[in-house]
């Protein structure tokens, strides 16, 4: 089966400008995270969706990072505007839904905020 | 709240040494725990994962038991090659109710195999 699909694969900005992320799940999967691991760092979880309903953003800084998940396949992440401690890669992870059972996880996007 | 500790690195061996990446976990519940792995350039795979106490994951020839009364869930593998030289994540995931938890995830560990 194809895996988890997120593009750009590298993305480098200007502080305070915008950038957007894309994944798509692996077909099927009701259950989508995106994590953000910034460098030396295990991923640490920004939200997850439930079909496209949100589950957990508590650790989303909404006053500058969004997303959304639109028919309950694609989901798009937005940071606006950047940080430089924005700098990090961007997982997006999609599962079918029952607790214990591991994710799949895309390549991610590397950000890179100068 | 729930956290993962692990080992830092990096974790230099020569090729058919005995390696083991220590991991504890701090749980409120009954997690399920995982090793993940991230070879250079590319995604998190999963390498293997145990669901309830006492139980072994293995898989390409690493194992890691549950151990419910040490709260750790240790990563072996009896020979190292180079092709294992990667980024080793120990992680949990615990249970609550019909949702699907997130990972937390420890911190990471290099391990680098020279031939």
């Amino acid at each position: 089966e194809a895996g988890v699909a997120q593009s750009p694969r590298y993305k480098i900005i200007e502080k305070r400008q915008s950038v957007a992320f894309w994944c798509n799940p692996i077909s099927g999967h009701a259950t989508l995270y995106w994590y953000q691991q910034i460098l030396g760092q295990g991923p640490k979880l920004l939200i997850q969706f439930q079909n496209n309903g949100v589950v957990d953003d508590s650790q989303l800084p909404k006053d500058r990072f969004s997303a959304e998940r639109l028919k309950g396949v694609d989901s798009t992440l937005k940071i606006q505007p950047a940080k430089l401690e924005d700098s990090a890669v961007y997982l997006c992870a999609s599962s079918l839904g029952p607790p214990g059972i591991g994710y799949t996880f895309g390549s991610g996007t590397r950000l890179t905020v100068v | 709240g729930n956290s993962v500790t692990q080992m830092e690195g990096p974790v230099t061996l020569s090729e058919e040494a005995f390696l083991t990446i220590n991991c504890t976990y701090t749980a409120t519940g009954y997690p399920s725990l995982f090793w993940y792995v991230q070879y250079p350039g590319e995604g998190l795979q999963l390498l293997l994962k145990a669901t309830k106490a006492d139980d072994k994951g293995s898989n390409k020839g690493f194992e890691a038991t549950y151990r419910k009364e040490t709260t750790s869930f240790h990563l072996e593998k009896g020979s190292v090659q180079v092709s294992d030289s990667a980024v080793y994540f120990c992680a949990l995931s615990e249970h609550s109710g019909g949702a699907t938890n997130k990972l937390i995830f420890g911190t990471g560990t290099l391990l680098a195999v020279q031939p």
